[in-house]
């Protein structure tokens, strides 16, 4: 069984559409988190939901919206994709509490042409 | 300002040789330390962690790592690697009162060669 799964699992796209990646947990985690990967390898948390309440919102461009419909699910949708937004988008589960693992999935690689 | 610095980009090494790969930070508050590896076109799995207590601890795989206060350091460690543990490692910070968030560092590509 996928502990946290992610789908789709590639996406290719053209500047400027919108498109969303789903993420499901089945880990009965309460916090759940997005982290985007460069092409550099460089991973940095964009945010975080606790309870289907968001409680951790970096600098992000408001182009990239968040849902969490419920406590196993936190959605990433993203409005007029430009070409800085290719990379890998992660998604990650937790119980509450900062000494607790961070479970994450395989990761969408997105690429806007 | 709170940082991780993984001082190593690359590390290339010969299977059954050990290998340690270096991990600082920078933070005047507590921590909680984590390692994690990916493996090409993978996600990243947990090796180890280190929360409080004895400074050394096991990790899967055979790694482990050492927390060292004074330093500010978390170095990773494996005796003997073998060519199935060529991947990106990753060291990550959570810092207290940081709401979970881990701070990544930049990664160090592990290359184990015959």
């Amino acid at each position: 069984d996928t502990a946290v799964s992610q789908t789709p699992k590639y996406l290719v796209t053209q500047m400027g559409n919108d498109k969303s990646i789903k993420c499901e947990q089945n880990l009965g985690h309460d916090t759940m988190y997005w982290y985007k990967q460069d092409s550099k390898k460089f991973l940095k948390i964009m945010f975080s939901y606790n309870n289907k309440e968001l409680i951790i919102n970096e600098t992000v461009p408001n182009r990239f919206s968040p849902k969490s419909p419920d406590k196993a699910h936190l959605n990433l949708h993203i409005n007029s994709l430009e070409l800085g937004d290719s990379a890998v988008y992660f998604c990650a589960s937790s119980a509450p509490g900062g000494r607790e693992t961070q479970y994450f999935g395989p990761g969408t690689r997105l690429l806007v042409l | 300002a709170q940082s991780v610095t993984q001082l190593d980009s690359q590390v290339p090494v010969f299977e059954e040789a050990p290998v340690e790969l270096r991990c600082n930070y920078s933070s005047s508050v507590s921590v909680y330390l984590f390692w994690y590896v990916q493996y090409p076109n993978q996600g990243l799995q947990l090796l180890l962690k280190y929360l409080s207590g004895s400074t050394l601890v096991k990790g899967i795989n055979g790694f482990e790592a050492e927390f060292n206060k004074s330093q500010t350091s978390f170095h990773l460690r494996k005796p003997s690697v073998h060519i199935s543990d060529t991947a990106e490692y990753f060291c990550a910070v959570k810092f207290s009162g940081g709401y979970n968030k881990l701070i990544f560092g930049a990664g160090t590509r592990l290359a184990v060669h015959p």
